[in-house]
């Protein structure tokens, strides 16, 4: 089963402070990976969008990377805002065996920044 | 939201009654999407569409129905035949289906049941 894991579930930092979210994706086969931004009640954005030849990109203060070869990913944010604060969804992308392109998405880390 | 509106924000729906959840992008997307989201899951595909007059099933699409008569328009019926329609309910548009398509997101409707 394709699975998309995400981790910590949630994450309270301090205003100004470095924060690294966790992906990893046993999805297959495989060909875009996504970070969205989530505000509480509002629809996800998109952060960043990478495909499997891609280690990493970069949003502002957002860099995201990727290891096809472990399947894992990470987003990290350098020196948070407290308009940071909501949650981050993963997503992998590719082409299904009934030639269906799919998005599964992770169930998300929720941060909060503290002032 | 990236052109593309939902509503109503907040919906409620009786027993046994089918409620249409509006979507309308500007965005001449060919391809749309409806998500549910519920707490402590990822968001599931209800039904999608690639073209106008065509849409497929997603993961969860029993109880649901869906049309897309207009490529600017994909509304969402949720039909009393789903048991359990609490949940936050997303729409999207991507230019089309596949490769490094950025799908846009609506805001949102909240459905909840009386």
């Amino acid at each position: 089963k394709n699975q998309v894991e995400q981790s910590p579930q949630s994450l309270i930092i301090l205003e100004g402070k470095n924060c690294t979210l966790q992906c990893n994706y046993t999805v297959s086969p495989f060909s875009n990976l996504r970070w969205y931004k989530q505000d509480t009640g509002r629809g996800p954005v998109s952060l960043t969008i990478m495909t499997f030849s891609e280690n990493t990109k970069s949003n502002g203060r957002y860099t995201a990377t990727l290891d096809a070869d472990t399947k894992q990913s990470s987003l990290h944010i350098t020196a948070s805002q407290l308009s940071d604060s909501a949650s981050y969804i993963c997503v992998v992308s590719g082409w299904s065996t009934s030639g269906t392109y799919k998005y599964i998405f992770g169930t998300g880390t929720r941060l909060k920044v503290l002032a | 939201d990236g052109g593309i509106t939902q509503s109503p924000k907040y919906l409620f729906r009786k027993e046994g009654q089918n409620v249409t959840l509006s979507c309308e992008q500007n965005l001449n997307h060919d391809a749309m999407y409806w998500y549910r989201q519920d707490p402590g899951q990822g968001l599931r595909l209800i039904y999608y569409s690639q073209i106008v007059n065509d849409f497929q099933k997603g993961d969860i699409a029993e109880g649901y129905s869906v049309s897309r008569e207009k490529k600017e328009s994909f509304p969402l019926t949720v039909t009393s035949a789903q048991k359990n329609p609490t949940a936050f309910y997303l729409c999207a548009s991507s230019m089309s289906s596949g490769s490094k398509n950025i799908q846009y997101f609506g805001a949102g409707t909240r459905l909840s049941v009386l």
